[in-house]
């Protein structure tokens, strides 16, 4: 099946610094990718989706100035977390979709743990 | 909104015995439905569908089917490996496609020899 890869797999960093994250689609063209963030014993919760080449899409209640996404390549989308705090630790999933598959089937990477001091 | 509720672990079973892992869903309209499984390490990866009433999906021995008259959407398994454990998300989408995907909050399943 396709693969999507995400780094670092984790990251440890101070309070008010930024942390970048890539997702990649390693074997296929992803115009769709979705950031998702999950809590421990929680579900994921979609923050966002991004189509390659324009804005992403943020759902209620994620700070698009915090989180900022990039998409602006078919195998790659970034998610930055802008003066990150202690409470934006999480766990950070990415999946890209594969356009070229029946019903579009959304691929998910391994996931990057965030941890700020 | 929709949402899905499914059964809090962890599940820990012995090798050959019959799993149920539970999962129900809230929704304004006709979803389609899945089940995803994350092993270790790795990426969730889907590990079945189905995308209307009555519908039944499998794969790799597990099975689960679209309930609308109880909106459910269970997975079982008649006899599990230890290589099944891992965490199993149940996950619905509205509007027939892969769209946006709603998940329950996983159930860790782990399975002794």
């Amino acid at each position: 099946g396709a693969v999507v890869s995400q780094h670092p797999s984790r990251v440890i960093c101070k309070s008010g610094t930024s942390v970048k994250i890539e997702c990649r689609s390693l074997d296929f063209q992803a115009t769709t990718m979705f950031w998702y963030r999950q809590f421990p014993k929680k579900s994921l919760m979609l923050m966002a989706t991004s189509n390659e080449g324009s804005k992403a899409t943020y759902e209620q209640g994620v700070e698009k100035d915090k989180f900022l996404i990039n998409h602006a390549s078919l195998t790659l989308s970034t998610l930055t977390v802008t003066s990150a705090h202690p409470e934006d630790s999480s766990f950070y999933i990415c999946s890209a979709r594969d356009p070229g598959l029946l019903y579009n089937e959304q691929f998910f990477g391994p996931g990057t743990r965030l941890t700020v001091l | 909104g929709d949402s899905v509720t499914q059964m809090e672990g962890p599940v820990t079973l012995s090798e050959e015995a019959f799993l149920t892992i539970n999962c129900t869903y809230t929704a304004t309209g006709y979803p389609s439905l899945f089940w995803y499984v994350q092993y270790p390490g790795e990426g969730l990866q889907l590990l079945l569908k189905a995308t209307k009433a009555d519908d039944k999906g499998s794969n790799k021995g597990f099975e689960a089917t679209y309930r609308k008259e109880t909106t459910s959407f269970h997975l079982e398994k008649g006899s599990v490996q230890v290589s099944d454990s891992a965490v199993y998300f149940c996950a619905l989408s509205e509007g027939g496609g892969y769209n946006k995907l709603i998940f329950g909050a996983g159930t860790r399943l782990a399975v002794h020899p």
